[in-house]
């Protein structure tokens, strides 16, 4: 089975932290993806990236950077936590492809609450 | 206006009936169409994918797509309980970024 993990589960942070998200993945999928989730908003891409060290914005990158070292694992970075950026973030990853969609495998989320 | 509309819901039905779920859209560059399930607390899951026009069906679960109308379905069934959960709607061009719907919670109640 495809594994993404992402490494923590429930995180409360206080404004102003920096806050490190970690995903895994260990099909050596050569994209990898986070989201957030919130309600009525559904899914909303913050960063991707296609290959190691390279990222591209995604549509709500402000506020967030993301590290991608090795193939395997891609890091969410919040500089500086606000409370606007409670949410449930998720981590995803892909095959490349030529043409064709892209299908995503989810992690089980990282729910952060910043007070 | 966003690109994929969904429902959100919440849809609740007596076990053993039809589900019926949709989603429509305003790119005509879409052509992969994914259905994603999510449990409470759980990231999302594919659950079917359909390349163009036409239905799918994999056991209890049928998805169609309508290109003409943009308009995609899924349909579950002789749901169960254990068929409770949010279900969302995806889609992309050839290269192009997936768009999701912002999902439709469904209660399978016994």
């Amino acid at each position: 089975d495809v594994k993404v993990t992402q490494s923590s589960r429930y995180l409360v942070k206080r404004t102003g932290e920096k806050v490190f998200l970690e995903c895994v993945q260990d099909m050596d999928h050569e994209n990898m993806f986070w989201y957030r989730q919130d309600p009525g908003l559904g899914l909303r891409l913050i960063y991707f990236s296609y290959d190691v060290k390279m990222k591209e914005k995604g549509d709500i990158p402000e506020g967030y950077s993301v590290s991608r070292e090795k193939k395997e694992r891609f890091s969410l970075i919040l500089e500086s936590a606000s409370t606007n950026q409670t949410s449930m973030y998720l981590c995803a990853s892909s095959i490349d492809r030529v043409g064709g969609a892209n299908v995503l495998t989810f992690g089980a989320g990282s729910r952060l609450t910043v007070l | 206006q966003k690109e994929v509309e969904q429902d959100p819901g919440p849809l609740s039905v007596p076990e053993g009936a039809i589900v019926s779920l949709n989603c429509t859209y305003s790119n005509s560059a879409f052509q992969y169409f994914m259905w994603y399930r999510q449990y409470s607390r759980k990231g999302p899951e594919l659950l079917m994918y359909t390349y163009s026009s036409g239905n799918k069906e994999d056991g209890r679960f049928t998805a169609q797509v309508d290109k003409s109308s943009k308009y995609i379905s899924l349909f579950i069934r002789d749901s169960q309980p254990s068929d409770s959960a949010t279900y969302l709607c995806a889609m992309s061009s050839s290269w192009g970024k997936l768009q999701f719907g912002a999902g439709t919670q469904v209660v399978v109640t016994p």
